[in-house]
């Protein structure tokens, strides 16, 4: 069993849609949440991470991280066609520089 | 400040060969992981080194190996190919976020086809 397990998509959606992309992990000892975004041929960058449970916003883009239920979400608001992507979660325990990775959900967003 | 860089980005190579990869982290950036994509497995954590010491190892067979330099370059090689060992490698250059975390800045990869 992954430690991590991500709604594997595609996702399709019309610009300016809300996206919603889910996690969730087993493993309570885990207290820093990141998401990456990965374009074609590209490695993935870091969008967000959070630590431990909360909300986290930058721009168009709220991590949200639930650890009573062990669910991490990603949020964008306000889709553009760049956003199109993989995006990939990533769970870390601390002091562990080994990240756990989702398989990623392909997002595309149609002009 | 230059980004994480990768040589060489697209390879290929035959069963049975060895091949070596090769990663410069950011400047100043003392620990470096590797990680393997696939598109069944997804991204798996191979190794991380810090100060050319090996700190961390993934769960995979001793055919894969690595080592880091003084100058925190790093190499991983990959011995005795095998068709499964098709993926791209990413290198991660870790740097200091002022926590337990350090923020992993990924490179572009190393395509590697094994036929």
């Amino acid at each position: 069993q992954k430690e991590v397990e991500q709604d594997p998509g595609p996702l399709s959606v019309p610009e300016g849609a809300i996206v919603s992309l889910n996690c969730t992990y087993s493993n309570s000892a885990f207290q820093y949440f990141m998401w990456y975004r990965q374009y074609s041929r590209k490695g993935p960058e870091l969008l967000m991470y959070t630590y431990s449970s909360g909300n986290k916003e930058d721009g168009r883009f709220t991590a949200q991280v639930d650890k009573s239920s062990k669910y991490i979400s990603l949020f964008i608001r306000d889709s553009q066609p760049s956003d199109s992507a993989t995006y990939l979660c990533a769970i870390a325990k601390t002091g562990a520089n080994n990240l756990f990775f989702g398989t990623g959900t392909r997002l595309t967003v149609i002009p | 400040k230059a980004g994480v860089t990768q040589t060489p980005r697209y390879l290929i190579k035959t069963r049975g060969q060895q091949v070596t990869l090769s990663c410069s982290p950011i400047s100043g950036h003392r620990s470096v992981s590797w990680y393997q994509q696939t598109p069944g497995q997804g991204l798996q954590f191979l190794f991380e080194y810090f100060s050319e010491t090996q700190r961390n190892k993934g769960n995979f067979p001793g055919r894969f190996s690595g080592r880091q330099f003084s100058n925190s370059r790093s190499e991983m090689n990959v011995s005795t190919l095998e068709l499964g060992d098709s993926a791209l490698y990413l290198c991660a250059s870790l740097g200091l976020a002022g926590s337990s975390y350090n923020e992993q800045f990924f490179g572009p990869g190393t395509r590697l086809t094994v036929l």
